[in-house]
């Protein structure tokens, strides 16, 4: 089975701290992804990554970054974090175009 | 740009009734996924449609595809209360992005 490993499931930062949540999968795969999500509103894509050092901007990507310097990591980075950042992050990985998102388990971020 | 939309947003259902969710999207698009999450739990890929017409059968869980309608739906038969979650219907864009809808809660009782 696919695992994709978000370091943390909670998380709570101050207003300002730069903020970085992890993610490793262990499949090879070439694609990654993160999301938030939000009541209401779904799951909105951040950034996503089709390759090593590749990255590319989703629907919401102000306020963040992302670094992939690994193949298996994928890593969000809140450069300055604000409350409107409190939010689920969910990080997901697959292996080819057409095929589904393995997601992981998340990333509850408080931000006070 | 894409939009996703389904309904309804929150469904009370009893036991053993049929149901559909509907997911209507914007643009042509010809891949689909839907999705299940369980509260506090991650999401869980429950199918991948890929192409007009196309169907797939899981247990008490049907998925169908219509491109030209630009709508897919996700049928219950007989629910049971382990059915008891939120779904979610996904859609690729032509930038290969996966758009999602806001999620049906689904809530099944005795």
């Amino acid at each position: 089975d696919v695992k994709v490993t978000q370091s943390s499931r909670y998380l709570v930062k101050r207003t300002g701290e730069k903020v970085f949540l992890e993610c490793v999968q262990d499949m090879d795969h070439e694609n990654m992804f993160w999301y938030r999500q939000d009541p209401g509103l779904g799951l909105r894509l951040i950034y996503f990554s089709y390759d090593v050092k590749m990255k590319e901007k989703g629907d919401i990507p102000e306020g963040y970054s992302v670094s992939r310097e690994k193949k298996e990591r994928f890593s969000l980075i809140l450069e300055s974090a604000s409350t409107n950042q409190t939010s689920m992050y969910l990080c997901a990985s697959r292996v080819v175009s057409n095929s589904p998102l393995h997601f992981g388990n998340g990333t509850r971020l408080t931000v006070t | 740009e894409l939009k996703v939309e389904q309904n309804p947003l929150f469904l009370s259902m009893q036991e053993g009734k049929n149901y559909t969710i509907y997911c209507n999207y914007s643009t042509t698009s010809d891949r689909l996924y839907w999705y299940r999450q369980d509260p506090g739990k991650s999401l869980e890929s429950l199918f991948v449609l890929l192409s007009n017409g196309a169907v797939k059968q899981e247990g008490r869980l049907m998925a169908s595809l219509d491109t030209k309608a630009r709508l897919s739906t996700l049928h219950i038969t007989a629910a049971v209360h382990d059915l008891s979650a939120t779904y979610f219907c996904a859609v690729v864009n032509g930038a290969d992005k996966l758009i999602f809808g806001t999620g049906t809660r689904l809530q099944v009782f005795p």
